[in-house]
C-alpha cells in the first residue's frame, strides 16, 4: 500500500534562511509524488509534482523538490524563506494503478521574521 | 478560485443529524474525490467517483455515502453524526480516472455539537 511519512510536526526557520520540509514514501513500483500547501482556512494549493524525468523539480513560489529513489525521499526546499511561506505543507504519493493520493500528516512551517 | 466549488463553507449541526455536502468539479473534470481532514487523522481519502460511477473507496464509514450525478456534481451524505465527525471535508477533481492533476476545493468545515 502506498504511504507517506513526514517526520517533523513543525519546522521553524528564520526569514531568509533555507527551508527544507522532509518527506519519505513507500509504494509498489514507480511513484508519482506531490507537494501541496494549505494556508489557514483555505484549501490545498498545488506546489509541484514529480512524475518522471529530471530528479529536481521546480514549482510555484520558488519551491523545488528532489526525488531520490535510493532513499525513497522527496524533500521540499526553498533557498530563502519568506514570512508568507508560513503554512501547512503536505507531501502526497500515488502509485501506478491506484486512483487516489495518499497524504502525509503535514508539516507546519513557521518562518520567523 | 480553483474551479472546484464546495458548499456550504461552514456547517454546524447536532449529534445524530444528517447533512449533505456538495461539490461541483472543475469544468471538464470527470473524477471527483472526497477527503476528510481532521487533527488526529490528517487527510484521509474517503471515496472517488468517475463519470457517475464509484471507482475507489477508502476509509469511509458506513454512515457516510456519496454519489455523482449526471451533471458531474457530487454529494457526500453524512448521517447519525457524532462529535468525532467534526472535520474539514475536501473535494478534489481531475479529468481522468487515474490522474496526476488534481484541483482541490476550499472545503466544508463541519462542526458537530
Amino acid at each position: 500500500a502506498q504511504s507517506v511519512a513526514q517526520p517533523e510536526d513543525q519546522v521553524n526557520v528564520a526569514e531568509g534562511n533555507p527551508l527544507t520540509v522532509k518527506c519519505t514514501y513507500s509504494v509498489s513500483g514507480n511513484p508519482y509524488l506531490f507537494w501541496y500547501v494549505q494556508y489557514p482556512n483555505r484549501g490545498l494549493q498545488f506546489l509541484l509534482k514529480y512524475i518522471t524525468g529530471d530528479n529536481l523539480v521546480k514549482g510555484s513560489y520558488g519551491f523545488e523538490a528532489e526525488f531520490n529513489k535510493s532513499q525513497t525521499s522527496f524533500h521540499l526546499k526553498k533557498p530563502s524563506a519568506l514570512v508568507s511561506d508560513s503554512a501547512l505543507y503536505f507531501c502526497a504519493v500515488r502509485e501506478n494503478g491506484n486512483n487516489r493520493l495518499a497524504f502525509g500528516k503535514g508539516n507546519q512551517v513557521v518562518v520567523i521574521p | 478560485d480553483s474551479g472546484v466549488t464546495q458548499t456550504p463553507k461552514h456547517l454546524i449541526t447536532a449529534t445524530g443529524q444528517r447533512v449533505t455536502l456538495r461539490c461541483s468539479p472543475r469544468s471538464g473534470d470527470l473524477s471527483v474525490y472526497w477527503y476528510q481532514q481532521s487533527l488526529d487523522q490528517g487527510l484521509q481519502f474517503l471515496i472517488q467517483y468517475y463519470n457517475g460511477e464509484e471507482r475507489a473507496k477508502g476509509n469511509i464509514l458506513e454512515r457516510f455515502s456519496a454519489q455523482q450525478f449526471p451533471d458531474l456534481h457530487s454529494e457526500l451524505n453524512l448521517s447519525s453524526l457524532e462529535l468525532g465527525d467534526s472535520a474539514l471535508y475536501f473535494c478534489a477533481s481531475s479529468v481522468a480516472e487515474a490522474s496526476n492533476d488534481y484541483t482541490f476545493g476550499s472545503g466544508t468545515r463541519l462542526t458537530v455539537v
